[in-house]
């Protein structure tokens, strides 16, 4: 059973980057047969996708934050990974990545755990 | 504001029913994409509950069901129960944003 979990920094200084990385067990970001998603959610608030990297490294953003927004893989550690620049304190919330099955595009199952950011000096 | 548009909130007593509207546009649900659900209890991560518009994960209760016309979407949930209490948020996919978007989330308040 694929099981995610976030991990990075709690606290990212205004204007700084946010990189958050995405392990995978269970299962292998190689297979191919998946896209690998990043989803935040500020306090209180509902759920934004961010984006989405497949194996090869094609990725796909959401338009607002596509000029901010790097979504890798990293295969030989089972990893993907996301950087967000210049952030303000706009960009905090929960981050989650969840898997995206390529049978089911757009739907998304499991989320990891999801980490809370916050951006402030 | 969210793309998909939900009520903040609905509520109802032990054992009745309770329905959550979920409404779109054509350029997502009204142009025939899935639209999933998902459940998130307080301090969790989402899960998801319906997928593929009406489909249940296995261990998702036959409580749990939902529909899709038009350009709207529905999830019911029958013979209420306090640990139904939870955020639920719809989900498609919007071709004029080219990604995935959400509802802004539904509060349920079990009475």
């Amino acid at each position: 059973q694929v099981q995610l979990r976030e991990s990075g920094p709690g606290l990212v200084k205004p204007s700084q980057t946010l990189s958050l990385t995405c392990t995978v067990s269970g299962g292998s970001i190689s297979s191919g047969t998946d896209y690998w998603s990043w989803i935040r959610q500020p306090a209180g608030k509902g759920l934004d996708w961010i984006g989405r990297v497949y194996t090869s490294g094609n990725t796909n953003y959401n338009p607002s934050l596509k000029s901010r927004v790097t979504i890798s893989v990293d295969t030989s550690k089972n990893q993907f990974s996301l950087k967000l620049i210049s952030v303000t304190a706009s960009d905090t919330a929960i981050y989650y990545c969840a898997r995206e099955p390529m049978v089911a595009p757009w739907r998304f199952d499991p989320w990891g755990r999801g980490t809370r950011v916050t951006v402030s000096s | 504001q969210s793309v998909l548009t939900q009520p903040p909130s609905v509520s109802g007593a032990p054992g009745q029913r309770v329905t959550i509207s979920c409404a779109g546009s054509p350029s997502n649900i009204g142009a025939g994409y899935d639209v999933n659900w998902y459940q998130q209890l307080p301090e969790t991560a989402p899960k998801l509950l319906i997928f593929g518009n009406t489909n249940r994960p296995s261990g998702v209760p036959d409580r749990f069901s939902a529909s899709k016309s038009g350009t709207s979407a529905s999830l019911a949930i029958t013979g209420l129960q306090a640990d139904d209490e939870a955020d639920y948020y719809c989900q498609s996919y919007d071709i004029s944003l080219s990604g995935s978007i959400f509802g802004g989330g539904t509060k349920l308040t079990v009475l």
